[in-house]
């Protein structure tokens, strides 16, 4: 099993919906988790953060944190094709460790 | 404020040679840290250091490779001798000093594409 699981995708929305981008991970102690943007080529940006259960919403986005049922979600709000990139799930651990263990990555293209 | 800067952005080597990525962190920032991703892979965690003291080198992958960061500025990573599965991206990033929030995330360099042939 993967320690952090993200569908890979492609997952494709016309551009005003909403998109849903999913995280599952396996560590418990896990206690910080990253949204992280990553347009093709380039390096990885970070979007959002979480590390209490509930929704914390940022302009466009929500993130959505389920500590019992390890999920992290990401929702997008009147996505643009702008939005169009690979979404990438981190997460962090306890204790001392800073280190990120990453997912896959979600592919995600908006459609005008 | 500049950002985190990797150089070079790509470098083809041959199998048995040897190379050195560069990072400057932003300035300011004591946490540095070295990814990795291969094709087709998660991007993986290879060290972290605070200041020029290495506080995890766990995900370095074996002896041919040594990350330094002398007088706590800029880190040097060299591969030697280069082997073909050593071909990824190799990004560094930093983030602020020890104590602050935790939960910031960091900012990346746009990192180095090597390539082993």
């Amino acid at each position: 099993q993967k320690e952090v699981e993200q569908n890979s995708g492609p997952l494709s929305v016309p551009e005003g919906a909403i998109a849903s981008l999913n995280c599952t991970y396996s560590d418990r102690g896990s206690q910080s988790f990253f949204w992280y943007r990553q347009y093709s080529g380039k390096s990885p940006e970070l979007i959002m953060f979480i590390y209490s259960n509930g929704d914390k919403e940022d302009g466009r986005f929500t993130a959505q944190l389920n500590k019992a049922s390890q999920y992290v979600s990401l929702l997008i709000r009147d996505s643009q094709p702008s939005d169009s990139a690979t979404y990438l799930c981190a997460v962090r651990s306890a204790g001392n460790n800073r280190k990120l263990i990453w997912g896959l990555g979600t592919s995600l293209a908006v459609n005008p | 404020e500049a950002g985190v800067t990797q150089f070079p952005s790509h470098s083809v080597i041959e199998k048995g040679q040897t190379v050195t990525l560069r990072c400057d962190p932003i300035s300011g920032h004591d946490n540095l840290y070295w990814y990795r991703r291969v094709m087709g892979k998660e991007i993986k965690f290879l060290l972290h250091f605070v200041k020029e003291s290495k506080q995890d080198e766990s995900g370095m992958p074996n002896n041919r490779f040594l990350a330094e960061r002398t007088g706590g500025t800029y880190s040097t990573l060299k591969v030697q001798p280069a082997e073909l599965e050593d071909s990824g991206v190799y990004f560094c990033a930093s983030s602020l000093s020890w104590g602050d929030n935790e939960n910031y995330g960091y900012t990346f360099g746009s990192g180095t594409r090597l390539t082993v042939v």
